[in-house]
């Protein structure tokens, strides 16, 4: 079947500028989550959906992060006013909620801002 | 909060030698643990996963970690490398009962002729 999928797989924009990033889970799972993959690091948790409400997203590094997921199954990632810093790969993954803890990842868009 | 070491960001083998990738975490309660593997390009893939039962788990590609409570480790393990091997691993713990990831920084995995 198919997997996760992330839309676009590379991003580049320019510094201040606004970007969404799309994440299309395994069809059925409940559980969608966001991580961040900065050069020569780990991902890095941003937010995580439990059908279409955010469970957790004390990982979002500030207010100008900011995620949706309205019929529970694509979610969008929406940065504004973007910053060097903010450049990395984005990782989407999706779970099946009912507990077996496996979380199946997507390719992750490479974001640049410039 | 819950931290995870992976000891050395590259490890080089020869051809047929024994892999050892070390992970070390930090956790009040032991955890639940995973191994990913990242090749070039694609996303993570699960390579082998501890939550309950048995201390030893195999997971693909003839890889295996043995859940360690006194060490609070979770080494990754395989016999004999193969160059298809080669890639990034990621050690990862997330608390029982909760499903988000804490990552270590990875280790990349070099496999020689």
């Amino acid at each position: 079947g198919a997997g996760v999928s992330q839309t676009p797989s590379n991003k580049v924009t320019e510094k201040g500028k606004y970007v969404e990033l799309r994440c299309d889970p395994i069809s059925g799972h409940t559980a969608l989550y966001w991580y961040r993959q900065s050069l020569g690091q780990g991902p890095e948790f941003l937010i995580y959906f439990q059908g279409t409400g955010a469970a957790d997203d004390s990982g979002l590094p500030n207010d100008r992060f900011f995620a949706v997921r309205p019929e529970g199954s694509v979610s969008t990632l929406k940065i504004q006013r973007t910053e060097r810093g903010d450049s990395a790969v984005y990782l989407c993954a999706s779970s099946s909620g009912t507990g077996d803890y496996e979380q199946y990842f997507g390719p992750g868009t490479r974001l640049t801002v410039t | 909060a819950q931290s995870v070491t992976q000891l050395g960001s590259h490890v080089s083998v020869s051809e047929g030698a024994l892999v050892l990738l070390r992970c070390n975490y930090s956790s009040s309660v032991p955890p639940y643990l995973f191994w990913y593997v990242q090749y070039p390009n694609q996303g993570l893939q699960l390579l082998l996963k501890y939550t309950t039962g048995a201390t030893l788990v195999k997971g693909i590609n003839g890889f295996e970690a043995e859940f360690k409570k006194s060490e609070t480790s979770f080494h990754l393990t395989k016999p004999s490398a193969h160059m298809s091997d080669a890639a990034e691993y990621f050690c990862a713990v997330s608390p029982r009962g909760y499903s988000t990831l804490t990552f270590g920084k990875g280790t990349m995995l070099l496999v020689s002729p």
